[in-house]
């Protein structure tokens, strides 16, 4: 079974730009988060959604940044514009299912998009 | 408040050996779970071993166990018989209530020696 599949990989871009980074869950996970890894910061959640419906997006840095979940097998994490401080490492995650009787509550993380902004 | 504590920046350990990375955690939740990720140099993040507020027992996932001990809050995770490709760092990290949302650790890391 295919793990979290994250897009591109690498990307580089200039300042000013607009940067959309792609995500499709594990099939039958109901739930998808954003997150974003720096180095000074650490694993910091940007938002997640729950049957494609965004419960919290309190860890959304401010308006540059957007998500969208259009569908269960597809997200979206947009910046515009994008700017030097928004270089990290971002990753989406998925969860759902169930663990016998109880909810299944691990993350499986894709690979990470590496976001450069020069 | 930190949720998480991971107050090991980095540590090393010779091959073969155990190691004990400590966690502590703060909620007032009574239900809550406890989370141990890998993230090695390549940069994946590896779901380890959960352990549910109300497990009765400690969680244990072939060379890794988390030593559960609730009055201290602490979920410390224990790595036997390291080997060299256990040389990562490692997040712990917790969930509260019905919430699916996690906070993390700092992280701590591991360098084992041949």
């Amino acid at each position: 079974d295919a793990g979290v599949i994250q897009s591109p990989r690498h990307e580089v871009t200039e300042m000013g730009q607009e940067v959309t980074l792609r995500c499709k869950p594990i099939s039958g996970h109901d739930y998808l988060f954003w997150y974003r890894q720096t180095m000074m910061r650490g694993l910091e959640l940007l938002i997640y959604f729950n049957n494609n419906v965004p419960i919290d997006d309190s860890g959304m840095p401010e308006d540059r940044f957007s998500a969208k979940m259009p569908n269960a097998s597809f997200s979206t994490l947009k910046i515009q514009p994008s700017e030097p401080r928004d270089s990290a490492v971002y990753f989406c995650a998925s969860s759902g299912g169930f663990r016998g009787a109880l909810p299944s509550y691990e993350q499986y993380f894709g690979p990470g998009t590496r976001l450069t902004v020069t | 408040a930190q949720k998480i504590t991971q107050t090991q920046p980095g540590m090393f350990v010779q091959e073969k050996e155990a190691v004990t990375l400590d966690c502590t955690y703060d909620t007032s939740d009574p239900s809550y779970g406890l989370f141990w990720y890998k993230q090695p140099s390549s940069g994946e993040m590896i779901f380890l071993i959960y352990q549910g507020s109300y497990d009765q027992q400690n969680a244990t996932e072939g060379r890794y166990s988390l030593n559960f001990q609730k009055a201290r809050k602490s979920a410390n995770l224990v790595i036997s018989a390291s080997q060299l490709g256990d040389s990562a760092m490692y997040f712990c990290a917790m969930r509260e209530g019905g919430d699916y949302k996690l906070s993390f650790g700092a992280g701590t890391t591991v360098t084992v020696r041949a």
